[in-house]
């Protein structure tokens, strides 16, 4: 089956630094990929969808300019929380999907952030 | 529809029950459903998925029923196994301009009793 990987699975990390996550699919190539945000015992939050070679889309009230998202290519797509602060400590997900307008999306298994 | 709280409904089972986690949805243009299951620490796994012009699709042990009336769904458990344990989660499909989007349930805790 299609395989998606998150790196790092976690990482902790000092208030004001930058953390960048990595979403690959491993065995397909993903035209677009989505990001996620799951505070404990919440369900998953869409935080915004990417296309490769183009700019995100992000959901209200997420900061574009806080979680930057570049797709360079059709397996990889980086989130970058910059200046990171305690309340940004929550389990980030990635998903894509193998096809334009596909339906089905192939998750990643988390990454684990906690800020101190 | 369901929102997003800070209470994860549970539902505790014995081994060998059948389980059956509800979900109601919020949009009626939806027009694909999905059922995921998250173990802790993990992404959500696909489980079973069903179209709206569907109202009953099976897998193995598992069940989806849809009913787009009232605009709910649920997921059937049959012979509940302890590794069955984990929050499962539905999921709506909406399309967008050239992809489409998931919007999550909250989700429910399924906890099985050896």
């Amino acid at each position: 089956g299609a395989v998606v990987s998150q790196h790092p699975s976690r990482v902790i990390c000092k208030s004001g630094t930058s953390v960048k996550i990595e979403c690959r699919s491993l065995d397909f190539q993903a035209t677009t990929m989505f990001w996620y945000r799951q505070f404990p015992k919440q369900s998953l939050m869409l935080m915004a969808t990417s296309n490769e070679g183009s700019k995100a889309t992000y959901e209200q009230g997420v900061e574009k300019d806080k979680f930057l998202i570049n797709h360079a290519s059709l397996t990889l797509s980086t989130l970058t929380v910059t200046s990171a602060h305690p309340e940004d400590s929550s389990f980030y997900i990635c998903s894509a999907d193998g096809l334009a307008g596909a339906e089905t999306q192939y998750f990643g298994p988390g990454t684990r952030l906690l800020v101190l | 529809g369901e929102s997003v709280g800070l209470h994860l409904p549970t539902l505790s089972v014995q081994e060998g029950d059948n389980s059956i986690i509800n979900c109601a949805y919020s949009n009626s243009a939806s027009d694909y459903f999905i059922w995921y299951k998250q173990e802790s620490g993990k992404g959500p796994q696909f489980i079973i998925d069903i179209r709206s012009n569907m109202d009953k699709r099976q897998g193995q042990r598992v069940t989806v029923l849809l009913n787009k009336t009232v605009k709910h769904l649920s997921l059937q458990i049959a012979a509940t196994q302890p590794g069955d344990s984990a929050v499962y989660f539905c999921a709506e499909n909406i399309q967008n301009s050239g992809y489409s989007t998931l919007t999550f349930g909250k989700g429910t805790m399924l906890l099985v009793s050896p």
